[in-house]
Order: C-alpha cells, then structure tokens, then sequence
C-alpha cells in the first residue's frame, strides 16, 4: 500500500499570509495526486487534482505542485474562509494523508 | 445537479453487519466517466478510502478491509450499497460517498460527496 505523510499536521496563520503544505508519498505516484478541503461538519472539497489543475469554481489562489514522491499545495494569500483541514489523496491506488489543519494565528 | 445521499442505521451493535445505501443523482451509475467510492472519517480524525465501484461493476477495496466489505449497485435505483460485516466501535465513523471522477490527468478524483452519516458502533 503507498502511504501519504503530510506535513506540517498544523499550523497557525494570518490572513494575507503564504500557506504551503506538504505532501510525500512512500512510492513514485507521478501525478496523481488530488487536494481536498474540508470545514468542520462539512464534506470534502476537491481543490485541485493531477497534482497541478485547479478544480472548477476554486479560486486560484490555490495552487499545487510536484512528482513523484513529493507535493505541495501553496495559498497564495490566506483568506478567512480557507482556515479548514487540507487532505492530500493519491490516485495512482487511493490513500489519503493525515491531514493539515490550518488555524488562525 | 450532481448530489449523493447516504442513508443507514445511526447506531450498530458489535459484531453486527453494516448496511448503507448512496442515492445519487444528476448522473447515471452506468456512465463510463465517473465511478462511486465510500469513504469514512472517525470522529476528529482523517479521511480513510474504503471502496470503489465503478460501471462495469468492478469494485476495488481497501486492503486492510477487504474482507468486511461488499459493494454493489443498482443503475435503476441510482444506488450504490456498502455492507461491512463484524462492526466494531473503532469503525465508529461518519461514512461518506463520493462521485469519482476518471480522468486521464488524474487517473480519478473525487468531485462530488454526499454530507455524510454518522454510524456509531455501541453495545
């Protein structure tokens, strides 16, 4: 089974700030690799998928990176409304990471 | 409109066997382009793939479930069903299910969920 490790678990933030979460897969995945945001009480959210495309309707603040083993999702500008838990999911055979929740500082 | 709905019981007893039913519409279980997947989250914790089934009706499980779990569907319905045998309180979750999407790019993803339904596994 291919594990996702996500780093950091949390972090504390601004509004305005640079938000960057990692991702590590424990094999080569090559693109497939999809975030996911989720508010309490809520269903995820597709963010963005194949590592870099930005899901429709998401704003594009949000972008994604990488291949391979290694991935990151960056928030340009934290907005009050992105403070949420940040799932990354590997399509290559379908894991999820452990979660980035992103508080407010 | 794209939406999914799980139904099932709100509270199981150990060792007994789940049953949850996912109605969904705005797109057909027999379309090629999209499958449907179970996912469930215990309280407070992450996302944890369960399976997928898709509309030839080839179903993939999770490795370490895969003996608890059956999924099926019925395209007249517009239903997928997930039963998980053996319930134990760690399977206390909300269980969600999710549309995927297959995609060249992404291989799939999920692009539509259901709000998700709280199972408790409780003597």
């Amino acid at each position: 089974d291919i594990q996702m490790t996500q780093s950091p678990s949390s972090l504390s933030a601004s509004v305005g700030d640079r938000v960057t979460i990692s991702c590590r897969a424990s094999q080569s995945i090559s693109r497939y690799l999809n975030w996911y945001q989720q508010k309490p009480g809520m269903a995820p959210k597709l963010l963005i998928y194949a590592a870099s495309s930005l899901q429709s309707g998401v704003p594009s603040r949000f972008s994604g990176s990488g291949s391979g083993t290694d991935f990151t999702l960056t928030i340009s500008s934290l907005q009050p409304e992105d403070f949420a838990t940040y799932y990354c999911q590997q399509s290559r055979s379908t894991s999820f990471g452990g979660g980035t929740k992103v508080e407010i500082k | 409109q794209v939406t999914l709905k799980e139904s099932g019981p709100v509270l199981v007893k150990p060792t007994e066997t789940l049953t949850l039913t996912c109605t969904v519409s705005g797109f057909s279980l027999s379309d090629a382009r999209v499958g449907v997947s179970w996912i469930r989250q215990p309280p407070g914790k992450a996302l944890e793939w369960l399976a997928h089934i898709f509309s030839n009706d080839e179903k993939t499980y999770s490795t370490s479930l895969k003996s608890r779990l059956t999924a099926s569907k019925d395209i007249s319905k517009s239903q997928v069903v997930l039963t998980m045998t053996n319930m134990d309180p760690v399977d206390t979750a909300t269980y969600y299910c999710a549309r995927i999407r297959i995609g060249q790019l992404e291989r799939l993803a999920f692009d539509y969920w259901g709000q998700g339904t709280l199972v408790t596994v409780s003597s």
